[in-house]
Protein backbone atom coordinates (compact mmCIF):
# COMPACT_ATOMS: atom_id res chain seq x y z
CA UNK A 1 0.00 0.00 0.00
CA UNK A 2 0.99 3.49 -0.03
CA UNK A 3 3.35 5.04 2.51
CA UNK A 4 1.83 7.45 3.76
CA UNK A 5 2.91 8.83 6.94
CA UNK A 6 6.80 8.09 6.72
CA UNK A 7 7.56 11.31 8.62
CA UNK A 8 4.07 12.37 10.05
CA UNK A 9 4.37 13.21 13.71
CA UNK A 10 3.33 9.80 15.81
CA UNK A 11 1.18 8.56 18.01
CA UNK A 12 1.82 5.07 19.85
CA UNK A 13 -0.99 3.83 21.76
CA UNK A 14 -1.67 0.24 23.82
CA UNK A 15 -5.07 -1.66 22.33
CA UNK A 16 -7.58 -0.26 24.96
CA UNK A 17 -6.20 2.51 25.95
CA UNK A 18 -8.08 6.25 25.11
CA UNK A 19 -6.40 8.26 22.52
CA UNK A 20 -5.80 12.14 22.24
CA UNK A 21 -4.76 13.42 18.80
CA UNK A 22 -4.49 17.09 18.85
CA UNK A 23 -4.21 20.12 16.01
CA UNK A 24 -3.79 23.70 16.27
CA UNK A 25 -5.80 25.54 13.42
CA UNK A 26 -4.74 28.44 11.74
CA UNK A 27 -7.52 30.77 10.85
CA UNK A 28 -9.77 32.53 13.81
CA UNK A 29 -12.66 32.76 11.30
CA UNK A 30 -12.67 29.48 10.40
CA UNK A 31 -16.20 28.08 11.39
CA UNK A 32 -16.14 24.64 10.43
CA UNK A 33 -13.92 21.77 11.87
CA UNK A 34 -13.39 18.25 10.51
CA UNK A 35 -11.09 15.07 11.29
CA UNK A 36 -10.31 12.60 8.50
CA UNK A 37 -8.89 8.93 8.90
CA UNK A 38 -6.57 7.86 6.04
CA UNK A 39 -6.23 4.16 6.19
CA UNK A 40 -2.80 3.11 4.25
CA UNK A 41 -3.93 2.94 0.60
CA UNK A 42 -7.00 4.43 0.53
CA UNK A 43 -8.49 8.31 0.87
CA UNK A 44 -9.55 10.04 3.50
CA UNK A 45 -12.87 9.08 5.66
CA UNK A 46 -15.10 11.49 7.70
CA UNK A 47 -14.71 11.06 10.89
CA UNK A 48 -16.66 13.62 12.95
CA UNK A 49 -17.30 17.24 12.47
CA UNK A 50 -18.17 20.16 14.71
CA UNK A 51 -19.44 23.79 13.96
CA UNK A 52 -17.82 26.82 16.16
CA UNK A 53 -21.10 27.46 17.90
CA UNK A 54 -19.87 24.41 19.60
CA UNK A 55 -17.24 22.98 21.88
CA UNK A 56 -18.01 19.32 21.68
CA UNK A 57 -19.16 16.67 20.12
CA UNK A 58 -19.09 12.80 20.59
CA UNK A 59 -19.89 10.35 18.19
CA UNK A 60 -19.01 6.58 18.59
CA UNK A 61 -16.05 5.96 20.47
CA UNK A 62 -14.66 9.71 19.08
CA UNK A 63 -14.94 12.88 20.55
CA UNK A 64 -14.01 15.97 19.39
CA UNK A 65 -13.01 18.86 21.58
CA UNK A 66 -12.94 22.43 20.29
CA UNK A 67 -11.20 25.84 21.80
CA UNK A 68 -11.66 28.44 20.05
CA UNK A 69 -9.69 31.05 22.29
CA UNK A 70 -6.15 28.87 21.25
CA UNK A 71 -7.38 27.43 18.00
CA UNK A 72 -7.04 24.09 19.09
CA UNK A 73 -8.69 20.72 18.09
CA UNK A 74 -8.55 17.50 19.81
CA UNK A 75 -9.65 13.91 18.93
CA UNK A 76 -10.29 11.41 21.10
CA UNK A 77 -10.64 8.17 20.57
CA UNK A 78 -11.93 5.44 23.57
CA UNK A 79 -10.53 2.25 24.19
CA UNK A 80 -8.65 2.42 20.98
CA UNK A 81 -8.11 -0.94 18.71
CA UNK A 82 -5.85 -2.23 15.83
CA UNK A 83 -8.34 -1.28 13.35
CA UNK A 84 -8.29 2.34 14.26
CA UNK A 85 -4.66 3.05 13.50
CA UNK A 86 -4.15 5.10 10.37
CA UNK A 87 -3.43 8.63 9.33
CA UNK A 88 -5.74 11.56 11.07
CA UNK A 89 -6.09 15.03 9.56
CA UNK A 90 -7.77 18.08 10.96
CA UNK A 91 -9.12 20.25 8.02
CA UNK A 92 -10.54 23.82 9.15
CA UNK A 93 -13.27 25.46 6.67
CA UNK A 94 -13.44 29.01 6.08
CA UNK A 95 -16.25 30.56 4.61
CA UNK A 96 -14.84 33.39 2.54
CA UNK A 97 -17.80 33.93 0.10
CA UNK A 98 -16.45 30.87 -1.34
CA UNK A 99 -15.22 27.75 1.36
CA UNK A 100 -11.75 26.96 1.59
CA UNK A 101 -10.37 23.68 3.47
CA UNK A 102 -7.51 23.80 5.22
CA UNK A 103 -6.09 20.15 5.58
CA UNK A 104 -3.32 20.07 9.24
CA UNK A 105 -0.46 18.11 8.18
CA UNK A 106 -1.91 14.90 10.12
CA UNK A 107 -0.74 12.36 12.90
CA UNK A 108 -0.02 8.86 12.41
CA UNK A 109 -1.22 6.58 15.37
CA UNK A 110 -0.25 2.97 15.82
CA UNK A 111 -2.16 0.66 18.06
CA UNK A 112 -0.04 -1.84 19.79
CA UNK A 113 -2.15 -5.45 20.45
CA UNK B 1 -24.39 4.90 -4.42
CA UNK B 2 -20.73 3.96 -5.99
CA UNK B 3 -19.56 7.44 -3.84
CA UNK B 4 -16.45 9.19 -5.58
CA UNK B 5 -14.93 6.56 -8.33
CA UNK B 6 -11.07 7.65 -9.99
CA UNK B 7 -9.31 6.06 -12.62
CA UNK B 8 -6.74 4.39 -13.15
CA UNK B 9 -5.58 3.26 -9.94
CA UNK B 10 -1.81 3.70 -10.83
CA UNK B 11 -0.03 4.98 -13.71
CA UNK B 12 3.42 4.98 -15.32
CA UNK B 13 4.56 8.14 -17.25
CA UNK B 14 7.20 9.32 -19.40
CA UNK B 15 8.59 12.51 -18.94
CA UNK B 16 6.81 15.25 -21.33
CA UNK B 17 3.72 12.68 -21.41
CA UNK B 18 0.49 13.97 -21.00
CA UNK B 19 -2.61 12.07 -19.59
CA UNK B 20 -6.03 12.15 -17.64
CA UNK B 21 -7.23 11.07 -14.19
CA UNK B 22 -10.66 10.78 -14.59
CA UNK B 23 -13.06 11.44 -11.57
CA UNK B 24 -16.93 10.79 -10.89
CA UNK B 25 -19.62 11.26 -8.52
CA UNK B 26 -22.84 9.65 -8.20
CA UNK B 27 -24.09 11.81 -4.83
CA UNK B 28 -24.76 15.16 -6.73
CA UNK B 29 -22.31 17.06 -4.89
CA UNK B 30 -21.60 20.82 -6.27
CA UNK B 31 -18.28 21.11 -5.09
CA UNK B 32 -15.47 18.80 -6.34
CA UNK B 33 -11.87 19.11 -5.62
CA UNK B 34 -7.98 17.56 -6.56
CA UNK B 35 -5.45 16.82 -4.19
CA UNK B 36 -2.16 15.91 -4.22
CA UNK B 37 -0.49 13.87 -1.51
CA UNK B 38 3.53 13.37 -1.91
CA UNK B 39 4.59 10.75 1.06
CA UNK B 40 4.41 11.47 4.18
CA UNK B 41 2.73 14.44 3.40
CA UNK B 42 -0.63 15.97 3.55
CA UNK B 43 -2.99 17.12 1.32
CA UNK B 44 -2.31 20.15 -1.37
CA UNK B 45 -5.41 21.45 -2.93
CA UNK B 46 -4.49 21.61 -7.25
CA UNK B 47 -7.80 22.97 -8.38
CA UNK B 48 -11.71 23.02 -7.46
CA UNK B 49 -14.78 23.59 -8.40
CA UNK B 50 -17.92 25.02 -7.04
CA UNK B 51 -20.74 23.64 -10.17
CA UNK B 52 -20.95 22.59 -13.74
CA UNK B 53 -18.78 25.39 -15.71
CA UNK B 54 -16.76 26.83 -12.70
CA UNK B 55 -13.39 25.53 -11.85
CA UNK B 56 -10.76 27.73 -9.47
CA UNK B 57 -6.79 27.43 -8.84
CA UNK B 58 -5.82 26.09 -5.63
CA UNK B 59 -2.64 25.67 -3.85
CA UNK B 60 -0.35 24.27 -6.52
CA UNK B 61 -2.48 24.61 -9.81
CA UNK B 62 0.87 24.50 -11.97
CA UNK B 63 0.99 21.81 -14.66
CA UNK B 64 -2.58 20.84 -14.45
CA UNK B 65 -5.78 22.11 -15.65
CA UNK B 66 -9.28 20.55 -15.09
CA UNK B 67 -12.95 20.84 -16.74
CA UNK B 68 -16.17 20.70 -15.31
CA UNK B 69 -18.53 20.56 -18.19
CA UNK B 70 -21.38 18.20 -15.82
CA UNK B 71 -21.98 17.72 -12.22
CA UNK B 72 -20.41 14.31 -11.83
CA UNK B 73 -17.72 14.57 -13.74
CA UNK B 74 -14.56 16.53 -13.25
CA UNK B 75 -11.16 14.95 -14.83
CA UNK B 76 -7.92 16.61 -14.37
CA UNK B 77 -5.30 16.80 -17.05
CA UNK B 78 -1.25 16.65 -16.85
CA UNK B 79 0.13 18.28 -19.78
CA UNK B 80 4.50 17.73 -19.99
CA UNK B 81 4.44 15.12 -17.39
CA UNK B 82 7.45 16.07 -15.04
CA UNK B 83 8.81 13.80 -12.05
CA UNK B 84 8.30 16.68 -9.43
CA UNK B 85 4.31 15.07 -10.40
CA UNK B 86 5.02 11.87 -9.13
CA UNK B 87 2.28 11.54 -6.22
CA UNK B 88 -0.77 10.01 -5.53
CA UNK B 89 -3.65 12.17 -6.66
CA UNK B 90 -6.86 12.45 -4.22
CA UNK B 91 -10.53 13.15 -5.97
CA UNK B 92 -13.03 14.61 -3.35
CA UNK B 93 -16.78 16.03 -3.23
CA UNK B 94 -18.80 17.55 -0.84
CA UNK B 95 -22.27 19.34 -0.74
CA UNK B 96 -22.29 22.96 0.54
CA UNK B 97 -24.97 25.96 0.39
CA UNK B 98 -22.78 29.17 -0.76
CA UNK B 99 -25.72 31.30 0.37
CA UNK B 100 -26.08 30.11 3.33
CA UNK B 101 -22.80 29.54 4.49
CA UNK B 102 -23.06 25.68 5.34
CA UNK B 103 -20.10 23.18 4.41
CA UNK B 104 -20.23 19.83 4.82
CA UNK B 105 -17.84 16.81 4.61
CA UNK B 106 -15.69 15.93 1.53
CA UNK B 107 -16.08 12.43 0.04
CA UNK B 108 -12.71 10.98 -1.42
CA UNK B 109 -12.03 8.99 -4.30
CA UNK B 110 -9.13 5.97 -3.69
CA UNK B 111 -6.78 7.98 -5.55
CA UNK B 112 -4.69 7.12 -8.25
CA UNK B 113 -0.75 6.66 -7.79
CA UNK B 114 1.18 8.16 -10.51
CA UNK B 115 4.65 7.79 -11.27
CA UNK B 116 6.80 10.19 -13.66
CA UNK B 117 10.22 8.65 -14.87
Amino acid sequence: GESVGLHLPTLSVQEGDNSIINCAYSNSASDYFIWYKQESGKGPQFIIDIRSNMDKRQGQRVTVLLNKTVKHLSLQIAATQPGDSAVYFCAENLNTGGFKTIFGAGTRLFVKA
Amino acid sequence: NAGVTQTPKFRILKIGQSMTLQCTQDMNHNYMYWYRQDPGMGLKLIYYSVGAGITDKGEVPNGYNVSRSTTEDFPLRLELAAPSQTSVYFCASSYSIRTSGIAYEQYFGPGTRLTVT
